[in-house]
């Protein structure tokens, strides 16, 4: 399976740190997405990776991959209560999008 | 402003009926994919679609079925319902590009089978 593992499950952070969350995955992708879903909510796609790329920017936001390990990070800075929520990563090979079990984030004000 | 959604929001059914959620895109997407999502398990991909007559299965496909006879449109139905089939449902699509695109969700179904 191309599924992403997210990692840790769950993280607790203060607000103004920073939050970093973990994907690994199993196969070949032709790109790595980010996603963050607030309770009850549908998946809002954050940021996209492609296979040849190394690091991305948007905003807060930085993710880097690395294809040798299978492996991404999504860093958030200076981060907010608004950014509470859960974060997946989604694996695309040929338009198959698969997801892992996402990170649970808490920012306490 | 283009969307996807979905219907109903909350459905309730018993066990042995047959259930089919609606999902509607006016991105005039290529691609649309159902997945269910349950705790423990994110989201698992059930069935997905690159356009129209086109359906393929996805990682848990058993009990579930799904047709594309327009771009707008991939219903998903529940042959008979069955108390695993409790979840969360989405529906999502996206551009159809080789290296692959961006998707959009709708805000979920949530189902019940009692």
């Amino acid at each position: 399976s191309q599924q992403g593992e997210e990692d840790p499950q769950a993280l607790s952070i203060q607000e103004g740190e920073n939050a970093t969350m973990n994907c690994s995955y199993k196969t070949s992708i032709n790109n790595l997405q980010w996603y963050r879903q607030n309770s009850g909510r549908g998946l809002v796609h954050l940021i996209l990776i492609r296979s040849n790329e190394r690091e991305k920017h948007s905003g807060r936001l930085r993710v880097t991959l690395d294809t040798s390990k299978k492996s991404s990070s999504l860093l958030i800075t200076a981060s907010r209560a608004a950014d509470t929520a859960s974060y997946f990563c989604a694996t695309t090979l040929n338009n198959d999008m698969r997801f892992g079990a996402g990170t649970r984030l808490t920012v306490k004000p | 402003d283009a969307e996807i959604t979905q219907s109903p929001r909350h459905k309730i059914t018993e066990t042995g009926r047959q259930v089919t959620l609606a999902c509607h895109q006016t991105w005039n997407h290529n691609n649309m994919f159902w997945y269910r999502q349950d705790l423990g398990h994110g989201l698992r991909l059930i069935h997905y679609s690159y356009g129209v007559q086109d359906t393929n299965k996805g990682e848990v496909s058993d009990g579930y079925s799904v047709s594309r006879s327009n771009t707008e449109d991939l219903p998903l139905t529940l042959e008979s319902a069955a108390s695993s089939q409790t979840s969360v449902y989405f529906c999502a699509s996206s551009e159809f590009r080789g290296e692959g695109t961006e998707a959009f969700f709708g805000q979920g179904t949530r189902l019940t089978v009692v």
